[in-house]
């Protein structure tokens, strides 16, 4: 089966632009999650869907944060406007079940790098 | 909230064997995970916890003590592609049971 995929791979922005991130997860897999790293933090949570609804965005550090899932399939995720502190990887993750006990299925991530 | 520790980087010897340890702390505990990511990929699902004891897969083992909040990788007949970075993570109800809290990870570096 595919895996989840991402997209861009890469992208390189100036500070005020607007950037949209798009992930798509396993086909059947109800439950797609959005993670981010910056450059020397851990991997922290921003928010999880369950197909079209938003269960938890506790993660989603302010409003230039929209992430959208129409539909049920795949999700994007846009920073409008972009700053500095933005900048990082990015990893949309699905699953099945919420509480699966094997983990979730990560993409590759989006490194986003604001200048 | 929670709090994960793991070493920042280890080496090791083709063919040797290594123990990563993770430390945790966290409230309504449900399960604690180890994620493998090579630089610029995903991170790969290694091994799940929840009770207490060692789950044995292939050359890697995962060990849990819930209550010393302490687990750790084991890694034996270390590879060259055993590099990588290893993701200690827990899932526990202050997070929602369906999320996970990472800690930085430990960089693994094996030399022939």
């Amino acid at each position: 089966e595919a895996g989840v995929t991402q997209f861009p791979s890469h992208s390189v922005i100036e500070k005020g632009q607007t950037v949209t991130l798009r992930c798509d997860p396993i086909s059947g897999h109800d439950n797609l999650y959005w993670y981010r790293r910056v450059m020397g933090k851990e991997i922290k949570f921003l928010l999880h869907f369950v197909k079209e609804s938003k269960q938890d965005e506790s993660g989603m550090p302010n409003n230039r944060f929209l992430a959208e899932r129409t539909g049920g399939t795949y999700s994007t995720l846009k920073v409008q406007p972009a700053e500095l502190e933005d900048s990082g990887v990015y990893f949309c993750a699905s699953s099945q079940e919420a509480r699966v006990g094997y983990g979730y299925t990560f993409g590759s991530g989006t490194r986003l790098t604001v200048v | 909230g929670q709090n994960i520790d793991q070493p920042t980087e280890m080496t090791a010897t083709e063919g040797a064997i290594v123990q990563i340890n993770c430390t945790y702390q966290t409230s309504g505990f449900n399960g604690l995970f180890w994620y493998q990511q090579h630089a610029g990929e995903a991170p790969t699902f290694l091994s799940y916890n929840v009770l207490d004891g060692l789950e044995e897969k292939g050359r890697f083992s995962s060990f849990l003590s819930r209550s010393k909040g302490y687990s750790y990788l084991l890694l034996k007949e270390l590879q060259m592609k055993d590099s990588a970075s290893y993701l200690c993570a827990v899932r526990d109800r202050d997070s929602g049971y369906s999320t996970l809290t990472f800690g930085k990870g430990t960089m693994l570096l094996v030399s022939p």
